[in-house]
């Protein structure tokens, strides 16, 4: 999608790995945000940040680390990744609406 | 705490057929909310919005949606629906400047010959 890109768009780690994922943005927008998607969940927020160190917690944070140097890049970081975060990510970007990225699609084996 | 519902995990329609696609909110204050469809490993892609204004709003590839503030809902609807209309469809709500969205669980929307 224009203006946000996510890196990798898939990727394999074995449980207990740190996994990070990237969310870049061209847009220089404020807001970005971390979701997962899983079956009959939806999209669910991880973590989200309202600008460069301003980071908060949403609905499913356990397990998740999340940091901003600078306006264009969301960093996600599972620390020790197990099995129940294998799922596909999704970075968005708003300035009230929202864009989201391709996704990353993450499998911990 | 906010909560989106889409009460309906999949809907079967004819192509021609007018559609619907349910969604229920439960949002303080003034609510902004939001209809996103998602195609097959793919984002998000953005249909339409309701922030204030007008009732019925209209949105892309000919979908619109009917805010009704009584019966806290926000329906898609299409006139006549396209067997490319096939995809996940997506409810979200959020208050205030929407700095946070929360999602309904998605709606299969399957349109056959």
């Amino acid at each position: 999608d224009a203006g946000i890109t996510q890196s990798p768009r898939h990727k394999v780690t074995e449980t207990g790995t740190p996994v990070t994922l990237r969310c870049h943005q061209t847009e220089n927008h404020r807001y970005m945000y971390w979701y997962r998607q899983d079956p009959g969940h939806g999209l669910r927020l991880i973590h989200y940040s309202y600008g460069v160190k301003d980071t908060d917690k949403g609905e499913v944070s356990d397990g998740y680390s999340v940091s901003r140097s600078k306006t264009e890049d969301f960093l996600l970081t599972l620390e020790s990744a197990t099995s129940s975060q294998t799922s596909v990510y999704f970075c968005a970007i708003s300035e009230r609406v929202f864009t989201f990225g391709s996704g990353t699609r993450l499998t911990v084996v | 705490a906010q909560s989106v519902a889409q009460p309906e995990d999949q809907v079967n329609v004819a192509e021609g057929n007018p559609l619907t696609v349910k969604c229920t909110y439960s949002v303080s204050g003034n609510p902004y909310l939001f209809w996103y469809v998602q195609y097959p490993n793919r984002g998000l892609q953005f249909l339409l919005k309701y922030i204030t204004g007008d009732n019925l709003v209209k949105g892309s590839y000919g979908f619109e949606a009917e805010f009704n503030k009584s019966q806290t809902s926000f329906h898609l609807k299409k006139p006549s629906a396209l067997v490319s209309d096939s995809a996940l469809y997506f409810c979200a709500g959020g208050a205030g400047t929407a700095s946070k969205l929360t999602f309904g669980t998605g709606t299969r929307l399957q349109v056959t010959l």
